[in-house]
């Protein structure tokens, strides 16, 4: 157990439905981290937050927007969904931007 | 651009050793990470190099040569729950962590 808590942990939803995923990071740690990880391929960075602030962007769409909020918890919110949304969406957190992260369980979104 | 390369797939047979390489070329270094992720689970941490040379933790070590751009994960009496993928990651400039896309491990008794 990582110490990072995701839910829910799975998702079955319509396309152009919009759904709110939910992170907690470990205690103490100030950066949280999103990825998106499709059926065998590898981790896409999506977005990272560091005591609140928005602090990278990576390969996130213009239908997907996250926050951290002032208790440290981070929700990533996806919307107009389509087939291709379908994944693995882990959240990741760290003490810092220079440690290593701890990822939780993922949640599994799945598209119909 | 930045790059991180593994191979796609390996395989080994229980009990023997396996070297996972890693090249990488990225905007700074400021660390590299190997993961470990068993399918549809979530990655776990493994190592952390920094410096040039080797870190052992167990059965696992991770070898790190900054001035080639490489690092390998060296496993040790292989046991069938090592069949996972493991990633290989690189801190840049940023402290953006770039991703390798992993190599997948396969074990055989």
């Amino acid at each position: 157990d990582s110490g990072v808590t995701q839910t829910p942990k799975h998702l079955i939803t319509a396309t152009g439905q919009r759904v709110t995923l939910r992170c907690s990071p470990r205690s103490g740690d100030l950066s949280v981290y999103w990825y998106q990880q499709s059926l065998d391929q590898g981790l896409q960075f999506l977005i990272q937050y560091y005591n609140g602030e928005e602090r990278a962007k990576g390969n996130i769409l213009e239908r997907f927007s996250a926050q951290q909020f002032p208790d440290l918890h981070s929700e990533l919110n996806l919307s107009s969904l389509e087939l291709g949304d379908s994944a693995l969406y882990f959240c990741a957190s760290s003490v810092t931007d220079y440690n290593e992260q701890f990822f939780g369980p993922g949640t599994r979104l799945t598209v119909l | 651009g930045q790059n991180i390369d593994q191979p796609t797939e390996m395989t080994a047979t229980e009990g023997a050793i396996v070297q996972i390489n890693c090249t990488y070329q990225t905007s700074g270094f400021n660390g590299l990470f190997w993961y470990q992720q068993h399918a549809g689970e979530a990655p776990t941490f493994l190592s952390y190099n920094v410096l040039d040379g080797l870190e052992e933790k167990g059965r696992f070590s991770s070898f790190l040569s900054r001035s080639k751009g490489y690092s390998y994960l060296l496993l040790k009496e292989l046991q069938m729950k090592d069949s996972a993928s493991y990633l290989c990651a690189v801190m840049d400039s940023n402290y953006q962590l770039i991703w390798g896309a992993g190599t997948k491990l396969i074990i055989k008794p």
